[in-house]
């Protein structure tokens, strides 16, 4: 069974500029969530999808937004970029919202310059 | 979710089992206990949960005092390659939010 895959793996991007982030889940897993993770940080929690419905979101600015479709893939947008917006953003998947084990993917490494 | 408190850093023999604490004292009763570890630049990888009980799958044990208040991950023959982060995380199965602290960095020595 293939695990969450995310791409692209690296990426550059200058301030001001958006992204686009895609995370696929394991297969039959309806459940998607998104983590950033920074050295000063940690890992942090920016929101969670299921049906197509965002269900649980982190304390981040409206910047960050995400989508889910109808096949449960996921993508995670960030806009207007800024030089603190560095960081690997991770995908994880679970079955179901009843389901505890979290699947993560690789991470998409972003830099901002 | 319940806070966690880890060591910052263990160090382990290669072959000798490694023993991680995390304390929950303030763990409620619909909150599992989760060890997930992170390789360098990798994703967080599952390791093992439980509610109440000691659980075991191949890669680790966990064991959860009957207060709940703290658990032990136990990974019973430590590899150079099981130096990693890891993160103990209590929360309820059905919340989607995992909440990671600092957790321990596991150091595994030759």
């Amino acid at each position: 069974k293939a695990g969450v895959t995310q791409t692209p793996r690296y990426l550059i991007k200058t301030r001001g500029q958006q992204v686009t982030l895609s995370c696929s889940p394991i297969s039959g897993h309806r459940s998607v969530s998104w983590y950033q993770q920074t050295p000063g940080q940690g890992l942090q929690f920016l929101f969670e999808y299921f049906s197509e419905t965002q269900r649980n979101k982190g304390n981040f600015p409206g910047r960050f937004s995400g989508r889910q479709f109808s096949n449960s893939r996921s993508e995670m947008n960030v806009s207007t970029l800024e030089l603190g917006d560095s960081a690997l953003y991770l995908c994880a998947s679970r079955a179901g919202l009843n389901t505890g084990e979290l699947f993560f993917g690789e991470g998409s490494r972003l830099t901002v310059l | 979710d319940a806070k966690t408190t880890q060591p910052p850093s263990m160090d382990c023999a290669e072959g000798r089992a490694a023993n991680l604490p995390c304390n929950h004292s303030t763990i409620s009763g619909n909150e599992y206990v989760y060890w997930y570890r992170q390789i360098h630049s990798q994703g967080p990888q599952y390791i093992i949960h439980g509610l109440k009980n000691n659980e075991t799958n191949e890669m680790a044990s966990l064991i959860i005092t009957e207060d709940r208040k703290s658990s032990t991950l136990i990974l019973p023959h430590a590899t150079l390659r099981d130096t990693a982060v890891y993160y103990c995380i209590v929360r309820r199965t059905s919340y989607g939010k995992l909440t990671f602290g600092q957790g321990t960095i596991l150091t595994v020595h030759p």
